[in-house]
């Protein structure tokens, strides 16, 4: 079974600075996905990045960007400029190509300071 | 489009009762699936389904029914409720293989917050 790793319960962050996410993961597949969400308080997930494991560049949306090793497994999401709306839980998932199935790390609290 | 919604948004079940959870997509997709959230253990995956007719199991089905019988609808049956089920569930939904160029992208449902006392 694949698993994924979130080592950091929380993590807080000045408003408009950076802060950084870790996930691993474990798979043998060489075909697969990588996702962040974002939980807010209204419990609404909401889709942040993706990333295909085939993809050498890491991928960006605005102010978030992750990290992708594929060699060590790691996948990190950084956020900059961090806004007061940026405060939530934020997950990280997993799936292989050819399946829907997604699995998640337990998930780290972004706490944002103002 | 409405998305994938979730009815209800909060249940208080006593152990041993029985119910459905609703959710339903307007989107045409054909994946469809059922999580559950805990404190400290993120979503896990209890059924799925990629089409009318078809349903299986994730990772934690047990206590849990599913049946697909259109494409729009994907109830989730709780047979005896158990304090153990007390969870938020969510419902997400998405196409299979590519549209429009992307591979597809799941969207979640509000959320439905049980509590089996």
């Amino acid at each position: 079974a694949q698993t994924v790793t979130q080592s950091q319960p929380e993590m807080s962050v000045q408003e408009a600075e950076t802060v950084t996410l870790s996930c691993t993961y474990d798979t043998s597949e060489s075909d697969y996905y990588l996702f962040w969400y974002k939980q807010p308080p209204s419990r609404q997930m909401i889709l942040v990045i993706r990333q295909e494991a085939y993809k050498q560049q890491n991928a960006t949306e605005n102010r978030f960007s992750v990290n992708f090793q594929k060699a060590a497994k790691s996948f990190s999401l950084k956020i900059s400029d961090s806004q007061l709306g940026d405060a939530a839980m934020y997950f990280c998932a997993y799936r292989i190509g050819n399946d829907y199935k997604l699995s998640f790390g337990a998930g780290t609290t972004v706490t944002v300071r103002a | 489009n409405a998305g994938v919604t979730q009815t209800p948004k909060f249940q208080v079940l006593k152990t041993g009762q029985s119910m459905t959870l609703q959710c339903a997509q307007d989107m045409n997709h054909e994946y469809m699936s059922w999580y559950r959230q805990d404190p400290g253990m993120g979503l896990r995956l209890i059924h799925y389904s990629v089409g009318a007719g078809i349903t299986d199991q994730g990772e934690v089905p047990n206590g849990y029914n599913v049946s697909r019988s259109t494409t729009e609808d994907f109830p989730l049956r709780l047979l005896s409720a158990a304090p153990s089920q007390t969870s938020v569930y969510f419902c997400a939904s998405s196409y299979l293989g590519y549209k429009r160029g992307k591979r597809e992208t799941q969207y979640f449902g509000p959320g439905t917050r049980l509590l089996v006392l």
